[in-house]
């Protein structure tokens, strides 16, 4: 099946930093969809992405579409504690209603105050 | 609106032990998931349900995995016999529509297996 690449595992920053996070395939997908998961907790999705070039906001996050469609970038602005957490990227492996999501292994942000 | 609720939080059991999780989806969300999160892994689907009937379950164990949603609602996934490569959280989730982006997660279920 496809697979989500996201490096490093873990990144750690200063409270108040920008962090920029990637995600690459080496097949096309057509959306490109953002999770965050809390510990103890499911992940809860940031920023759904359906265009190749589409640059999208959710307040401090923004999330782009690459144009070949093998990448997308999460940035966090101004970084506070609670961006604590894992960061994941997903697709759906084919195109249609029953198509599976894909899941990196996600990127574990540490902010230290 | 009350969100995914699953149970139990967690559990402990011995291989070759039988275990049961339950989920309650989202009122109205006719598409329900589960997923095995293994530490250090993004969620892998397990099963998918449209209503009662199962959409996808090619990556279901089915020799010792098994999952219904017998009145399209509740559902509940077993695990019998246990072994260690199952520890890990498994996840429900649901969607009003079979569309990836409005799945909805569960606070998920942590499984150890001693």
């Amino acid at each position: 099946g496809q697979q989500l690449n996201q490096s490093p595992q873990s990144m750690f920053i200063q409270e108040g930093e920008d962090v920029s996070m990637n995600c690459t395939s080496s097949s096309i997908f057509n959306t490109w969809l953002w999770y965050k998961q809390e510990p103890g907790e499911g992940p809860v999705l940031l920023i759904a992405l359906y265009k190749a070039g589409e640059l999208t906001s959710n307040g401090r996050l923004t999330a782009q579409f690459g144009i070949t469609r093998k990448d997308s970038f999460l940035n966090i602005s101004a970084s506070i504690p609670s961006d604590v957490g894992i960061y994941f990227c997903a697709g759906p492996d084919s195109t249609g209603a029953n198509s599976k999501l894909t899941f990196g292994k996600g990127i574990t942000l540490s902010v230290r105050p | 609106e009350a969100g995914v609720a699953q149970s139990p939080r967690y559990k402990i059991i011995e291989k070759r032990q039988s275990v049961a999780f339950w989920c309650n989806p989202i009122s109205g969300h006719a598409t329900l998931y589960w997923y095995q999160q293994i530490l250090g892994q993004g969620p892998k689907l397990l099963i998918q349900f449209q209503n009662n009937g199962v959409v996808d379950d090619s990556q279901l164990p089915k020799d010792r995995f098994s999952a219904e949603r017998l009145k399209g609602v509740d559902s509940t996934l077993k695990i019998q016999p246990a072994k260690l490569e199952d520890s890990a959280v498994y996840l429900c989730a649901s969607s009003w529509q079979a569309l990836q982006e409005t799945q909805y997660f569960g606070p998920g279920t942590r499984l150890l297996v001693l």
